[in-house]
């Protein structure tokens, strides 16, 4: 079975502090995604990377990067964390043309 | 249109069938998805159809896909407290197949 392994399940920090989402996968997928997820908006993708060093944009990555040196993790950054980030967060891995697979989520607050 | 579009809310009551639905937008699609959340959690594939069939089953699911009408819907027989949860429709696209186009979801509720 595929294991997505988020490194934390819930997460509180302060407005402007520099924040890091870690995923692991362990199935050698190439394709590693960042979703957050809020009430009535469905999914929305921050981004995503296709290979190691490789990311591209996804439909709302301002306030985010993302870094990718080894294929087995894809970490969210938030550069200086503000309360409108304050979000369910999900990372997904794919082999391409392949179903994504998810990790649990990490519940992130920002007070 | 981009959208991917479900009804909010379902309530079936234990045994029997549920049926949720969801429209997509785009005749490129290729993959068509349902993912289940129940609370707290990830989301789970149950299932997923390519765009060149019209029905798959699978034990208690059943998709069917409507092509012509952009309809997709799974089935669950038998519906069981268990299936409470959120359900999520989703599409990948031709010449975008890394990413998936999701639904708001569909809230089901399964009454004893």
């Amino acid at each position: 079975d595929v294991k997505v392994t988020q490194s934390s399940r819930y997460l509180v920090k302060r407005t402007g502090e520099k924040v890091f989402l870690e995923c692991v996968q362990d199935m050698d997928h190439e394709n590693m995604f960042w979703y957050r997820q809020d009430p009535g908006l469905g999914l929305r993708l921050i981004y995503f990377s296709y290979d190691v060093k490789m990311k591209e944009k996804g439909d709302i990555p301002e306030g985010y990067s993302v870094s990718r040196e080894k294929k087995e993790r894809f970490s969210l950054i938030l550069e200086s964390a503000s309360t409108n980030q304050t979000s369910m967060y999900l990372c997904a891995s794919s082999l391409t043309g392949q179903p994504q697979h998810f990790g649990d989520g990490t519940r992130l607050s920002i007070l | 249109g981009e959208d991917v579009e479900q009804s909010l809310f379902l309530s079936v009551r234990e045994g029997d069938s549920s049926v949720i639905n969801c429209t997509y937008t785009d005749s490129s699609s290729t993959y068509l998805y349902w993912y289940k959340q129940e609370p707290g959690a990830g989301l789970q594939l149950l299932t997923y159809i390519f765009s060149n069939m019209d029905m798959k089953q699978d034990q208690r699911l059943t998709v069917l896909l409507n092509k012509k009408d952009k309809h997709l819907s799974l089935r669950i027989a038998d519906t069981q407290t268990g299936d409470s949860a959120i359900y999520f429709c989703a599409e990948s696209r031709l010449g975008s197949s890394y990413k998936l186009i999701f639904g708001s979801g569909t809230r089901l509720l399964v009454r004893p």
